[in-house]
Formats: structure tokens, C-alpha cells, sequence
């Protein structure tokens, strides 16, 4: 069982609201990524990280941003949620062999 | 376009019997190919990991093959169990950055019944 976590497991909230994801690994990763899922869709990379003070945008355009000020800690935030922000948001943190961990994600609806 | 296809969408198989899931790539340049497996609701967990000179590796009842040359990849289930059902991904990973660029299938939506 990998060490990284997600918080919350489920968030229903309205719409304009701002939202903070939470993730944290005990790995010592690098590397970490957050990816956004719809049901029976492929993940799509959105955000990524090298390490401290190190952060890009992936492939899937996102109005959410990140910050990763300690090694452990990469959350994701969005300021005004809409209902199209409504999805599955999957933290990961990645080894030196590229093998990425996964949380157990957050499920998100914006009403 | 790089992309990952997987075959098929989803199956349904018995207690104790065999199952075969398939991976096709056009993703280059290749690094390596990875199958997880996602329990719903849950996050994705890592089954193998394949480099391009490796043909198969097996974990427990999981055996993965892959042919570079045909860019397939295939995924072999033994003597399924109720706990194999979920979602099997295949990604691909190019050479092509630092970061490892990983390409997701959509996966295979395994249904073991007893």
C-alpha cells in the first residue's frame, strides 16, 4: 500500500465556491502529479511538480492551480468551482524507476 | 497522435477461469509500458512495469507480454478471483522528457462473477 493521501474522499459543493484538494505522500517522492478522471474516461495529467517550488501545467487545460512548498504537500486549488469542474481528481507521486503511486482520489461535484 | 488503445471495453468471466486483456500503442518514442489496476472509486495500483527489451513479466496471476515491434501489449489473468474485477489500464511512457510523459488507455472493465 503506497503512503500517499487524499482529502477529501467526496466533496459536493456550489458553485463559485473555492475548494483546496488535498494531497500528501511519506514517500520522500519528487515527483507529483495530479490528474483529472471521468467515469470510464482515461486520466488526463493537469498539473505536475519536480520538487519543491517547481510546478507545470499538463496536458488537460485546468482552471485550477497548484503549489508544492514542501516535498510532501501538493494541493490543488480552484477558485470559483463550477459544475463543469466535476470529476475525479487523482493525486500521484512518482519513484525513481517512474512507477507512479496513486491516492485514492477525490470525488468532486459542484452543484 | 500518440495514443493507447485497449480491447475489450469491458468482459465478464467466472471464478477461476483465465482472461486476456489487450494493449495496442502508437506512442514514440518508447520507454516502457505499465499495467494498473483501478478497484472503483479507488486510485490506480501498479500490476507491472516493461522496458522495451523485456517480452514478459508475471506478478502472482498477472503475466504481461509485450512486442515492440507491433507495439501490443497484452495482459494475462489466472485462475480469476471475485477480488480481480476492476479496471485495467495500460500506460505508456515516451523517452521523450524528464517527466516521462505517460499515455493512458481507458482501460479494460474486468467483471469476475462467482
Amino acid at each position: 500500500e503506497a503512503d500517499i493521501y487524499q482529502t477529501p474522499r467526496y466533496l459536493v459543493i456550489g458553485t463559485g465556491k473555492k475548494i483546496t484538494l488535498e494531497c500528501s505522500q511519506t514517500m520522500g517522492h519528487d515527483k507529483m502529479y495530479w490528474y483529472q478522471q471521468d467515469p470510464g474516461m482515461e486520466l488526463h495529467l493537469i498539473h505536475y511538480s519536480y520538487g519543491v517550488n517547481s510546478t507545470e501545467k499538463g496536458d488537460l487545460s485546468s482552471e485550477s492551480t497548484v503549489s508544492r512548498i514542501r516535498t510532501e504537500h501538493f494541493p490543488l486549488t480552484l477558485e470559483s468551482a463550477r459544475p463543469s469542474h466535476t470529476s475525479q481528481y487523482l493525486c500521484a507521486s512518482g519513484d525513481r524507476e517512474e512507477v507512479q503511486y496513486f491516492g485514492a482520489g477525490t470525488r468532486l461535484s459542484v452543484l | 497522435k500518440n495514443q493507447v488503445e485497449q480491447s475489450p471495453q469491458s468482459l465478464i468471466i467466472l471464478e477461476g477461469k483465465n482472461c486476456t486483456l489487450q494493449c495496442n500503442y502508437t506512442v514514440s518514442p518508447f520507454s516502457n509500458l505499465r499495467w494498473y489496476k483501478q478497484d472503483t472509486g479507488r486510485g490506480p495500483v501498479s500490476l507491472t512495469i516493461m522496458t522495451f527489451s523485456e517480452n514478459t513479466k508475471s506478478n502472482g496471476r498477472y503475466t504481461a507480454t509485450l512486442d515492440a515491434d507491433t507495439k501490443q501489449s497484452s495482459l494475462h489473468i489466472t485462475a480469476s478471483q471475485l477480488s480481480d474485477s476492476a479496471s485495467y489500464i495500460c500506460v505508456v511512457s515516451d523517452r521523450g522528457s524528464t517527466l516521462g510523459r505517460l499515455y493512458f488507455g481507458r482501460g479494460t472493465q474486468l467483471t469476475v462473477w462467482p
